[in-house]
């Protein structure tokens, strides 16, 4: 099975900083990645799909990148709503998700 | 609107069966492959099974494979998850959630029901 690992496992930032998370696929997965928001007590949000595709709603500060086994998601100047655990997810064969990247305050 | 809502969590005893369902309005269900994702408190996301469209094929987890059972009657617009020989660590908040095709991502999600499996 492949796995999928993200660093950091945590971050601290300020409003306005660039936040880069990165995540790893043990095995090629093409582009089959997908980014993930979550707040506590509520559903995942999707942010990024097909490793570099904005979803229909999402600020442009979101961007995705990558091929192959690494991918990062980054924010460009981060909001105070943006604080939140992020995930990515391998898609296509298998929808496996990465543990999480918990983002929190400075 | 877009909506998912999840009904059927409560607390059960281990070993016992349990079946969750997920309620879809505001878009044309019977074209959508959808998903159960899972999230055992405190921790992170694990997906657990999908339907086609059509109700063909379906997919599990390892860890759920011959307990699960997922299905669906487009006729109703409903999801369903038939949980059978429930244990401690099938304790989670489910969720249902949408995708369109598969690799578009998971772009709907409903609001979640807890399971708990203690005795």
């Amino acid at each position: 099975d492949i796995q999928m690992t993200q660093s950091p496992s945590s971050l601290s930032a300020s409003v306005g900083d660039r936040v880069t998370i990165t995540c790893r696929a043990s095995q090629s997965i093409s582009s089959y990645l997908n980014w993930y928001q979550q707040k506590p007590g509520k559903a995942p949000k999707l942010l990024i799909y097909a490793t570099s595709s904005l979803q229909s709603g999402v600020p442009s500060r979101f961007s995705g990148s990558g091929s192959g086994t690494d991918f990062t998601l980054t924010i460009s100047s981060l909001q105070p709503e943006d604080f939140a655990t992020y995930y990515c997810q391998r898609s296509y064969s298998a929808f496996t998700f990465g543990p999480g990247t918990k983002v929190d305050v400075k | 609107q877009v909506q998912l809502v999840e009904s059927g969590g409560g607390v059960v005893q281990p070993g016992r069966s349990l079946r969750l369902s997920c309620a879809a309005s505001g878009f044309t269900f019977s074209i959508y492959t959808i998903h159960w994702v899972r999230q055992a408190p405190g921790r992170g996301l694990e997906w657990v099974a999908l339907i086609s469209y059509d109700g063909i094929n379906t997919y599990y987890t390892d860890s759920v494979k011959g307990r699960f059972t997922i299905s669906r009657d487009n006729s109703k617009n409903t999801l369903y998850l038939q949980m059978n020989g429930l244990r401690a660590e099938d304790t989670a908040v489910y969720y249902c959630a949408r995708s369109d095709g598969y690799n578009r991502g998971f772009d709907y999600w409903g609001q979640g029901t807890l399971v708990t499996v203690s005795s």
